[in-house]
């Protein structure tokens, strides 16, 4: 079982279509990351979240961390196909070093 | 912006070589990483490093070993390459303690045959 859970595993949608995507965990984050990667290469980073209830935007993209810090969301408005890719979340825990805990990503696709 | 650079995207070795694979940041990050990555496993953490000369075993250590001599350059080395280790395998860096975003390279993509 994943520290992280990301929901869902998969996803194809037409362009055009919003969509959420959940990341949980019974465990408490100090912070809570969400990264993009393309196929054949490495995740790039979007955006951190910090503080309970946080709301971030980029563009078309929000990201949500949950009141008590176990969980995120990530929505976006108007899929396009650029969007297609696998997300990452990934939570930062200070009693843990300098590593973070990976969910197992959401892999999308966004049909023109 | 962080530049992470691996030495090969592709790589096609027979079981039992010795394979090294080379990361370098540029950006004088304390912290380098090194993950696989497989289809429905998501990313493991291989062994990470804090400083020059210092290596930390994360959670699949088995098989491999890491050398960082040079604060910029962390190398992950397959001893007797396997089958069961092709996979993809990403390079990352941070800024220092407490600091957690990571900056990914572009991966390498391993083959043992």
């Amino acid at each position: 079982t994943q520290l992280l859970e990301q929901s869902p595993q998969f996803l194809s949608i037409q362009e055009g279509e919003n969509l959420t995507v959940y990341c949980n965990s019974s465990s408490v984050f100090s912070s809570l990351q969400w990264y993009r990667q393309e196929p054949g290469e490495g995740p790039v980073l979007l955006v951190t979240v910090v503080t309970g209830g946080e709301v971030k935007k980029l563009k078309r993209l929000t990201f949500q961390f949950g009141d008590a810090r176990k969980d995120s969301s990530l929505h976006i408005t108007a899929a396009q196909p650029g969007d297609t890719g696998l997300y990452l979340c990934a939570g930062y825990r200070r009693n843990a070093g300098n590593m973070l805990t990976f969910g197992g990503g959401t892999r999308l696709m966004v049909k023109p | 912006d962080v530049k992470v650079t691996q030495s090969s995207r592709y790589l096609v070795k027979r079981t039992g070589e010795k394979v090294f694979l080379e990361c370098v940041q540029d950006m004088d990050h304390e912290n380098m990483f090194w993950y696989r990555q497989d289809p429905g496993l998501g990313l493991r953490l291989i062994y990470f490093s804090y400083d020059v000369k210092m290596k930390e075993k994360g959670d699949i250590p088995e098989g491999y070993s890491v050398s960082r001599e040079k604060k910029e350059r962390f190398s992950l080395i397959l001893e007797s390459a396997s089958t069961n280790q092709t996979s993809m395998y990403l390079c990352a860096s941070s800024l220092g303690t407490g600091s957690y975003e990571q900056y990914f390279g572009p991966g390498t993509r391993l083959t043992v045959t």
